[in-house]
């Protein structure tokens, strides 16, 4: 299966942005879905796993979620600062193929 | 604290194969599914392969298949990821990544190591 990601979005600090990854109904339902985040020059890092779970030293201002009916995922940042701008991406696991299957990324921009 | 450090990556022609080793450290390594990513220039994260924690389950992306090798060393605490026939779309950098739920949940990632493959 396929997710799908906006290519970018931009807004500014202090502001909220939410992120969204769309994949089949089936995909999203039965399958967690995690959210990184990937500086340039930087490993990537994980802001959000099995749908909603932040680890530990991501700040709450990072939220996730999940609308079952429409078979899609969100990644909400509040309070946007600066340091956030960077790419993300969403990532499910797909049970046919044993694979990974990664959105095609974000660019957020905080301007 | 969990550490993976990723090596042997380089410059490689066309047709040629290199092997990259993550070294694992700050956590039981024969606990942990473990996986391959990579992110080539322009592109975004593209999942490689992945081997659980006995090397009984191993996957691969299909373009992969049949030119990359997954295995693992749990008395070292290592991964590896052979790569052969490398193709100029191999290029990218390669992570290794730490699977928390067996269901490619990656928690921890590397720095990367870079591949690139050009004559």
């Amino acid at each position: 299966f396929m997710l799908t990601q906006p290519h970018s979005v931009s807004e500014a600090p202090g502001k909220t942005v939410t992120i969204s990854c769309t994949g089949s109904r089936d995909s999203i339902a039965g399958n967690y879905v995690q959210w990184y985040q990937k500086r340039p020059g930087s490993a990537p890092t994980t802001v959000i796993y099995e749908n909603d779970q932040r680890p530990s030293g991501v700040p709450d201002r990072f939220s996730g979620s999940i609308d079952f009916s429409s078979g899609s995922a969100s990644l909400t940042i509040s309070g946007l600062k600066t340091e956030d701008e960077a790419d993300y991406y969403c990532q499910s696991y797909d049970r046919t193929s044993h694979g990974g299957v990664f959105g095609g990324g974000t660019k957020l921009t905080v301007l | 604290e969990v550490q993976l450090v990723e090596s042997g990556g380089g410059l490689v022609n066309p047709g040629g194969s290199l092997r990259l080793s993550c070294a694992a450290s700050g956590f039981t390594f024969s606990s942990y599914g473990m996986s391959w990513v990579r992110l080539a220039p322009g592109k975004g994260l593209e999942w490689v392969s992945s081997i659980d924690r006995s090397s009984s389950e191993i996957y691969y992306a299909d373009s992969m298949k049949g030119r990359f090798t997954i295995s693992r060393d749990n008395g070292k605490k290592s991964l590896y990821l052979q790569m052969s026939s490398l193709r100029a779309e191999d290029t990218a950098v390669y992570y290794c990544a730490r699977d928390y739920s067996g269901y490619l949940v990656f928690d921890y990632w590397g720095q990367g190591a870079l591949v690139t493959v050009s004559s």
